[in-house]
């Protein structure tokens, strides 16, 4: 099985743009996180998405949202991008059905924002 | 609110020897998931280990294991016959289960760099 993939790896932007990533989960998964990395704030928890619907979200600014399509990919946008949102950026997908599935991280998205 | 610990923001062992990092969580729920993940410089992160709230057997994964202390609510991982290979970040998490009325959502703790001196 393929395991999951993150585009782009590295992306740089500048302050007032915005940026979309994206996250292709492991087949026959339906669950999608994201979190975003900084040396300052360690591993934060975004968003989850389960079977296109937002599941659970985090304590981050409107500019950051989220969506997940029918064949469970999703994708992450981040709107009038800022200095502090350069980070790693990591999605994670699992089955998402209980009791309990393992959760399989993506190798990231480097944002910097300059 | 849930919060993670690791109190150890660097460590260092020599290789084939052993080592215990350590975490601390607080929660109010009574059943839960742990987990300690690593994170090489590649920056993937993996799973290491898991151990389940309401097992009170220690989970073992070949050279890992857990010392799992619900009531001090501690979860410390143990690498015996350390090897080059393990130097990386570890993280330890934490997650409520779907059925508990949780999500995929894991807290994550700070993280501990462990390097291995050959």
């Amino acid at each position: 099985k393929a395991g999951v993939t993150q585009t782009p790896r590295y992306l740089i932007k500048t302050r007032g743009q915005q940026v979309t990533l994206s996250c292709s989960p492991i087949s026959g998964h339906r669950s999608v996180s994201w979190y975003q990395q900084t040396p300052g704030q360690g591993l934060q928890f975004l968003f989850e998405y389960f079977s296109e619907t937002q599941r659970n979200k985090g304590n981050f600014p409107g500019r950051f949202s989220g969506r997940q399509f029918s064949n469970s990919r999703s994708e992450m946008n981040v709107s009038t991008l800022e200095l502090g949102d350069s980070a790693l950026y990591l999605c994670a997908s699992g089955t998402g059905i209980p009791p309990y599935n393992e959760q399989f991280f993506g190798p990231g998205t480097r944002l910097t924002v300059l | 609110a849930q919060t993670v610990t690791q109190s150890q923001p660097e460590m260092s062992v020599q290789e084939a020897e052993t080592v215990t990092l350590s975490c601390t969580y607080d929660t109010s729920e009574s059943d839960y998931y742990l987990f300690w993940y690593k994170q090489p410089p590649s920056r993937q992160m993996i799973l290491v280990i898991r151990q389940e709230a309401y097992k009170q057997q220690n989970a073992t994964e070949n050279r890992f294991s857990v010392n799992f202390q619900k009531a001090a609510k501690s979860f410390s991982l143990k690498i015996s016959d350390s090897q080059l290979g393990d130097a990386a970040m570890y993280f330890c998490a934490y997650n409520i289960p779907i059925t508990q009325g949780g999500s995929e959502k894991l807290v994550f703790g700070k993280g501990t760099k462990l390097t291995v001196n050959p």
